[in-house]
């Protein structure tokens, strides 16, 4: 399975927008590019996915390189509910649909 | 809809002993997951289901069996609890698996054993 690499923690301020990288040099050309966060003692919850082009939703916005190599999750304006652990994965290119999580990036919100 | 639920959400268990973790989900979803967190851990996958009556290792499935009779029923079973088991499982499901559709998580169950 083609791997992530998130930065361990992020610190951001209420009400700013929220930068997220991700680096995926190994994506494969079927592999979606899915971002889950983790609140507090809940389980994982979808944030976005996408393969090629950059994607929009009422959470937050994908921006991914040209190359796919790269991508970066988006929050417009954090809340101190964003604080969460930030997955970025890449899907499986059989169709299992099997999602392996990495460490995550650890957000931290401050008012 | 209620998604995904896990029961029981918290169970002490001594060594040795077996218990069953549910997950139902009533989505109609054919893909269903099971992963553990260990504190202060991203999640690994233990066991998955493609459909019912299949079912498959994922990458820590040692000490553990799964079934899968329907679409909507998905439990995990823990035949000798051993401390390292001591975990918050997530059960979660898909409505397929190349990945257009994304997972719904339940709300975990937390196991200690002792």
């Amino acid at each position: 399975d083609a791997k992530t690499t998130q930065p361990n923690s992020m610190e951001s301020n209420e009400e700013e927008p929220v930068h997220l990288p991700c680096n995926h040099s190994t994506i494969s050309g079927t592999d979606y590019i899915h971002w889950y966060r983790q609140l507090p003692s809940q389980g994982p919850e979808y944030v976005i996915h996408g393969l090629t082009s950059n994607v929009n939703n009422r959470m937050a916005s994908l921006a991914i390189a040209e190359d796919r190599k790269s991508s970066t999750l988006i929050l417009h304006r954090a809340t101190l509910r964003d604080a969460a652990v930030y997955y970025c994965i890449l899907g499986n290119s059989g169709n299992t649909g099997k999602l392996i999580f990495g460490q995550g990036t650890t957000l931290q919100v401050k008012p | 809809n209620a998604g995904v639920t896990q029961t029981p959400k918290f169970r002490i268990l001594k060594i040795g002993q077996s218990m069953t973790l549910q997950c139902a989900q009533d989505m109609n979803h054919n893909y269903m997951y099971w992963y553990r967190q260990d504190p202060g851990m991203g999640l690994k996958l233990i066991y998955y289901s493609v459909g019912a009556g299949i079912t498959d290792k994922g990458e820590v499935p040692n000490g553990y069996n799964v079934s899968r009779s329907t679409t909507e029923d998905f439990p995990l079973r823990l035949e000798l609890a051993a401390p390292s088991q001591t975990s918050v499982y997530f059960c979660a499901s898909s409505y397929a698996g190349d990945l257009r559709y994304g997972y719904t998580f339940g709300s975990g169950t937390r196991l200690t054993v002792v």
